[in-house]
């Protein structure tokens, strides 16, 4: 089956610092892909889309200059939450949608991110 | 605003015993209906349906979609305590970027 990988598995850093997460489709390609928080006992809540080669599509609500996305391939896409604050720790997930299926998405492993 | 809506909330079964999830759906416009199950990390896919009345299967898992009542079953036979987790549902729309919309899971606990 489909595999995609995220990078780190879980991160603390600092506050003010920069983190980037990375999501990787490692047997197919991924022309859209999406970044998904999940809070303790609650569901997924989509963060942005990126397509391959053009702007992320934020949802509304996340700010798209704190919540940097770049979709440089089409197996690679990446997140970097900057000047990261302690309300920004979270269970980071991405997902892949395999350019030659249909609507099924395919989950990273997902990111522990802790902000001190 | 999509909304996608699961009952109940949380479940506590018995090992053996059979469930019956459920997810209802209003959408502005439909394409596919998704379940997952989410462990300790992320969601692992389980269906995806489109057609209403078709069921899919796979081992004691079975779902199948109602696309006039707008609503879908995820039925779990014989359960066994790794059927523990977190269900979810999502209904998929077309459109540029096939925007999926997640409903707040189903958080099932098998006893044994």
């Amino acid at each position: 089956g489909a595999v995609v990988s995220q990078h780190p598995s879980w991160v603390i850093c600092k506050s003010g610092t920069s983190v980037k997460i990375e999501c990787r489709s490692l047997d197919f390609q991924a022309t859209t892909m999406f970044w998904y928080r999940q809070f303790p006992k609650q569901s997924l809540m989509l963060m942005a889309t990126s397509n391959e080669g053009s702007k992320a599509t934020y949802e509304q609500g996340v700010e798209k200059d704190k919540f940097l996305i770049n979709h440089a391939s089409l197996t690679l896409s990446t997140l970097t939450v900057t000047s990261a604050h302690p309300e920004d720790s979270s269970f980071y997930i991405c997902s892949a949608r395999d350019h030659l299926a249909t609507d099924t998405q395919y989950f990273g492993p997902g990111t522990r991110l802790t902000v001190l | 605003e999509d909304k996608v809506v699961q009952s109940p909330l949380s479940l506590v079964v018995h090992e053996g015993d059979t469930v019956t999830l459920n997810c209802s759906y209003e959408v502005t416009n439909f394409r596919s209906l998704l379940w997952y199950k989410q462990e300790k990390k992320a969601p692992t896919f389980l269906f995806m349906l489109t057609s209403s009345g078709i069921e899919k299967k796979s081992g004691r898992l079975s779902s199948i979609l109602d696309k006039k009542e707008l609503f879908s079953i995820l039925n779990i036979t014989a359960t066994q305590t790794g059927d523990s987790a977190i269900y979810l549902c999502a209904v998929a729309s077309p459109g540029g970027y096939q925007k999926v919309t997640f409903g707040t899971g189903t958080k099932l606990q098998v006893i044994p």
